[in-house]
């Protein structure tokens, strides 16, 4: 079946660095794309999020890439935080009355 | 949380006994969720409503029963907890489904332990 999906399952970054986490999604009707942060013992928070008629979208700090073409989503946090470690999901929509699917999530972790 | 409870925070039973949990919204929005989350497998979801009275199964919705007789409140019940309902579980709640202006808000979560 079709499914949103994690290239990595962790990321280990240096504070200040920038972090790109990778998402890919198999269903070519989704249009519509979110990108939830979910740090320990809490639930996931809203970041970002994209519609399939747009490439990129730009937030404090953070930047969402989509490309259709390769069915490939990808957020990028600039000047990465310690508060910045946490568990990041993409979730995707397929339209009509389809619930959000996500995927199952990358680690991020800032090294001081 | 965006005004999103869930009550109780942790609990832990014994596999045979019912089981209900509450998630209570001071949103007014229409749309509430509950999903499971499990290491391997992010976050599934069991059940969702519409609107007071109207409900629809998820993915994982086996063993589970909701309810939703007010528009702030969505319970979730097992009837018989088994030791494969161990999990996370978290309350989401959205203003529309496709959340195109809206995205699902999420609630603090609830552990839930089966012995």
């Amino acid at each position: 079946g079709e499914s949103v999906g994690l290239h990595l399952p962790t990321l280990s970054v240096q504070e200040g660095d920038n972090s790109i986490i990778n998402c890919a999604y198999s269903n070519s009707a989704s249009d519509y794309f979110i990108w939830y942060k979910q740090e320990s013992g809490k639930g996931p928070q809203f970041i970002i999020d994209i519609r399939s008629n747009m490439d990129k979208r730009q937030g404090q700090r953070v930047t969402v890439l989509l490309n259709k073409t390769v069915k490939h989503l990808s957020l990028q946090i600039a000047a990465t935080q310690p508060g910045d470690s946490a568990v990041y999901f993409c979730a995707e929509i397929s339209g009509g009355n389809t619930p959000l699917v996500f995927g199952k999530g990358t680690r991020l972790s800032v090294i001081a | 949380d965006a005004g999103i409870t869930q009550s109780p925070r942790h609990k832990v039973t014994e596999t045979g006994t019912p089981v209900t949990l509450r998630c209570h919204q001071t949103e007014n929005h229409r749309y509430m969720y509950w999903y499971r989350q499990d290491p391997g497998h992010g976050l599934r979801l069991i059940h969702y409503s519409y609107g007071v009275k109207d409900t629809d199964k998820g993915e994982v919705s086996d063993g589970y029963s909701v309810s939703r007789s007010k528009t702030e409140d969505f319970l979730l019940t097992l009837e018989s907890a088994t030791s494969s309902q161990t999990s996370v579980y978290f309350c989401a709640i959205s203003e529309s489904k496709t959340s195109r202006s809206d995205t699902q808000y999420f609630g603090p979560g609830t552990r839930l332990t089966v012995l």
